[in-house]
C-alpha cells in the first residue's frame, strides 16, 4: 500500500524561528513529490520535486527531496505568522494516475 | 476563466438522503478528481476520470458515484449519506494526469450528515 507519512504533526513556534518539516514516503512507482500549502481552503501549490538532491528555493521556503533515503524535508526560514498553515506533502504515482497525501503538518507562528 | 468551481459550499445532509456535488473546470483539462479531507488524515482521492467518458476508483470510493460526460463537469454523488462521510471534499483538475505542479483545486465542499 502506498503510503506518505508526516511529522511531526504539529509545531508551534515563534516569529523568526527556522523550522523543518519532514515527510517520508513507501510507494510503488513513484513520479514526483510535491508540497502544498492550506490556509482556510483549498491547497496551493508550492514545489514539485522529481530528482534527488536539486534544492528548490522560493523566498524562505526551501525543499529537498532524497530518492534514495525516501524523504523530502520543507524549510522555512524567518518564519513569520503568515507562514501559520497546513502543509501537505503528496507523492505523485507514476501510471496510477493519483497523488497519495501525508497527513499533513499543522504549522502555528506566535508573534 | 473561472478555474476549478465546486458546489454547495456547505450542505447538511440526513442520513439517508442522497445529495449531488458539483464540479466545473473551464480549463479544458482532461484529468479531474474528487479528494476528501478529515482531520489528521490528509487528503485522500475518491475516485478520479482521465478523460470524457472513464472513470476510476481511488483510495475511499465507497458511497460515492461519479461520471463524466463532458471534460468539463465531474459530479459526485452520495447515493445514501451516512455519518462518516462527513468531511471536506476537493475537486481537483489538471491538464494531464502526472502532471503535478499544475494540479488546480477547488475550493472545497463542507458536507455535514446528521
Amino acid at each position: 500500500e502506498d503510503k506518505v507519512v508526516q511529522s511531526p504533526l504539529s509545531l508551534v513556534v515563534h516569529e523568526g524561528d527556522t523550522v523543518t518539516l519532514n515527510c517520508s514516503y513507501e510507494v510503488t512507482n513513484f513520479r514526483s513529490l510535491l508540497w502544498y500549502k492550506q490556509e482556510k481552503k483549498a491547497p496551493t501549490f508550492l514545489f514539485m520535486l522529481t530528482s534527488s538532491g536539486i534544492e528548490k528555493k522560493s523566498g524562505r521556503l526551501s525543499s529537498i527531496l532524497d530518492k534514495k533515503e525516501l524523504f523530502s524535508i520543507l524549510n522555512i526560514t524567518a518564519t513569520q505568522t503568515g507562514d501559520s498553515a497546513i502543509y501537505l506533502c503528496a507523492v505523485l504515482i507514476q501510471g496510477a494516475q493519483k497523488l497519495v497525501f501525508g497527513q499533513g503538518t499543522r504549522l502555528t507562528i506566535n508573534p | 476563466n473561472a478555474g476549478v468551481t465546486q458546489t454547495p459550499k456547505f450542505q447538511v445532509l440526513k442520513t439517508g438522503q442522497s445529495m449531488t456535488l458539483q464540479c466545473a473546470q473551464d480549463m479544458n483539462h482532461e484529468y479531474m478528481s474528487w479528494y476528501r479531507q478529515d482531520p489528521g488524515m490528509g487528503l485522500r482521492l475518491i475516485h478520479y476520470s482521465v478523460g470524457a467518458g472513464i472513470t476510476d476508483q481511488g483510495e475511499v470510493p465507497n458511497g460515492y458515484n461519479v461520471s463524466r460526460s463532458t471534460t468539463e463537469d465531474f459530479p459526485l454523488r452520495l447515493l445514501s449519506a451516512a455519518p462518516s462521510q462527513t468531511s471536506v471534499y476537493f475537486c481537483a483538475s489538471s491538464l494531464r494526469s502526472g502532471s503535478g505542479n499544475t494540479i488546480y483545486f477547488g475550493e472545497g465542499s463542507w458536507l455535514t450528515v446528521v
